[in-house]
C-alpha cells in the first residue's frame, strides 16, 4: 500500500529524443507526486511535482502526467540533452504523514 | 544560502568503530531526515524528525540512532560500524506542514572495512 513502483530501471535516449519514465502507487491517500533529480556525487533536488486536481504539469522540457484512476504517473523529458542525464526518482506522500515514499529511481543516460 | 550542510563528505571507518554524521540546515525547517542510498538503489529512510526532541524510526534504522535538540541539527550517530553500513547517506529537511519539497545535503560517503 505505501509502495511506489517506478520504471525502468535505467534508459538510454538519443538526443533531441522523448525520455518517459513511469510510476505506480496504490495508496490513493496520496496527494503529492513529486519528482527528484540526481546528479553523480549529489543530493537529490526537486524537478517538478503535481498534485491529483490535475492531469498534468508543463516547466519547460519536462513534463508530468497524472492517470488518477490508472494510479499512476510519468515524468516526460522533451527534446531530452546530455545534461539530463541523471538519476531520477518518483515520490509520493499524503498531508496526514510526514514521509516521502520514493520510487528506486531510473538512470537515466542522454546519448549525443 | 548554505541550506543542508552535511559533514563530512567521504569517511572510512573500521568494523566496530563509531561515528557521527553531522547534518545542520539553516531554513528553519521542522522536518528533517536521514536517508542512505545503496548504489544503484532507491533512498531508504533511517530515522526522521518532525520537530525538536521528537524522533522515529524509518524503514532500516538498525545500528544507527539520532537526536534532536535543536531545528537545525540532526545528528546521526552509527555504532560498532558494519560492513553493511557502507553506503551514501543524506540529510534532507522540509518545512512541513502541507505537502513541500524536501532539500537535500551532498550526502556522505561511508565505508566501513
Amino acid at each position: 500500500q505505501q509502495q511506489v513502483k517506478q520504471s525502468p530501471q535505467s534508459l538510454i535516449v538519443q538526443k533531441g529524443g522523448i525520455s518517459i519514465i513511469n510510476c505506480a502507487y496504490e495508496n490513493t491517500a496520496f496527494d503529492y507526486f513529486p519528482w527528484y533529480q540526481q546528479f553523480p556525487g549529489k543530493g537529490p533536488a526537486l524537478l517538478i511535482a503535481i498534485r491529483p486536481d490535475v492531469s498534468e504539469k508543463k516547466e519547460g522540457r519536462f513534463t508530468i502526467s497524472f492517470n488518477k484512476s490508472a494510479k499512476q504517473f510519468s515524468l516526460h523529458i522533451m527534446d531530452s540533452q546530455p545534461g539530463d542525464s541523471a538519476t531520477y526518482f518518483c515520490a509520493a506522500s499524503m498531508d496526514s504523514n510526514y514521509q516521502l515514499i520514493w520510487g528506486a529511481g531510473t538512470k537515466l543516460i542522454i546519448k549525443p | 544560502n548554505a541550506g543542508v550542510t552535511q559533514t563530512p563528505k567521504f569517511r572510512i571507518l573500521k568494523i566496530g568503530q563509531s561515528m557521527t554524521l553531522q547534518c545542520t540546515q539553516d531554513m528553519n525547517h521542522n522536518y528533517m531526515y536521514w536517508y542512505r542510498q545503496d548504489p544503484g538503489m532507491g533512498l531508504k529512510l533511517i530515522y526522521y524528525s518532525v520537530g525538536a526532541g521528537i524522533t522515529d524510526k524509518g524503514e532500516v534504522p538498525n545500528g544507527y540512532n539520532v537526536s534532536r535538540s535543536t531545528t537545525e541539527d540532526f545528528p546521526l550517530r552509527l555504532e560498532l560500524a558494519a560492513p553493511s553500513q557502507t553506503s551514501v547517506y543524506f540529510c534532507a529537511s522540509r518545512v512541513g506542514g502541507m505537502n513541500t519539497e524536501a532539500f537535500f545535503g551532498q550526502g556522505t560517503r561511508l565505508t566501513v572495512v
